[in-house]
């Protein structure tokens, strides 16, 4: 069964510098999210591509954080400079496309620990 | 967005029914009612939705109540792989895509 890549599973690094998470969704969806989960809370949205367009990026800190997804495929998420609060689960996720009654598939995450 | 409200936590024994309810009293017309669950250290996983009407899958039953500010997740014999988060997520209607608003969600602890 295909599945959501992401890479790092864990990444820990120092306040002030950058990170940056990577993504492969489910071959041939055009939707793909990112979230962000703080220990003890549900996942929140970050930021939804739907092919290479952002779509929602209202939760998104646009002063550190980017977001990109070239091709239409894989997308990277990255924090410069990254705070002690970022300590998270970053989750990505993809879906066929994005309809109200689609399936969200999502990857293993990556934990980030800012020390 | 509509707001949901969950049990913090349920208990249930194995191979017993475990129903999980959900609040929506604000939900609109067009929006569906998913329900994902979390198993400890990995992503969210689909579990059902539905709209207006009850609704069976392999992993689950989804009750809607008539007027739709309430649902059931049913899980009909519960393992101990059962054991996870629920999270009951109204799907964000009157815009072009979809939009998981996750909340706090059930933690389901289930004892051999």
């Amino acid at each position: 069964e295909a599945e959501v890549a992401q890479s790092p599973r864990y990444k820990i690094t120092e306040k002030s510098q950058a990170v940056a998470f990577w993504c492969d969704p489910i071959s041939g969806h055009a939707t793909l999210y990112w979230y962000r989960q703080i220990l003890g809370q549900g996942p929140e949205l970050l930021v939804q591509f739907q092919d290479e367009s952002v779509v929602d990026d209202s939760q998104l800190p646009k002063d550190r954080f980017s977001a990109e997804r070239l091709k239409g495929v894989d997308s990277t998420l990255k924090i410069q400079p990254a705070e002690l609060g970022d300590s998270a689960m970053y989750l990505c996720a993809s879906s066929f496309s994005g309809d109200r009654t689609d399936t969200q598939y999502f990857g293993p995450g990556t934990r980030l620990t800012v020390l | 967005d509509a707001k949901t409200t969950q049990p913090n936590s349920m208990e249930s024994n194995e191979e017993e029914p475990v129903h999980l309810p959900c609040n929506h009293s604000t939900i609109s017309g067009t929006d569906y009612i998913h329900w994902y669950r979390q198993l400890p250290s990995q992503g969210p996983e689909y579990v059902i939705h539905g709209l207006t009407s009850n609704v069976n899958n392999r992993m689950a039953s989804l009750a809607i109540a008539e007027d739709r500010k309430s649902s059931t997740l049913i899980l009909h014999r519960a393992t101990l792989r059962d054991a996870a988060v629920y999270y009951c997520i109204p799907y964000a209607g009157g815009t072009s895509y979809g939009k998981l608003t996750f909340g706090q969600g059930t933690i389901l602890t289930v004892h051999p």
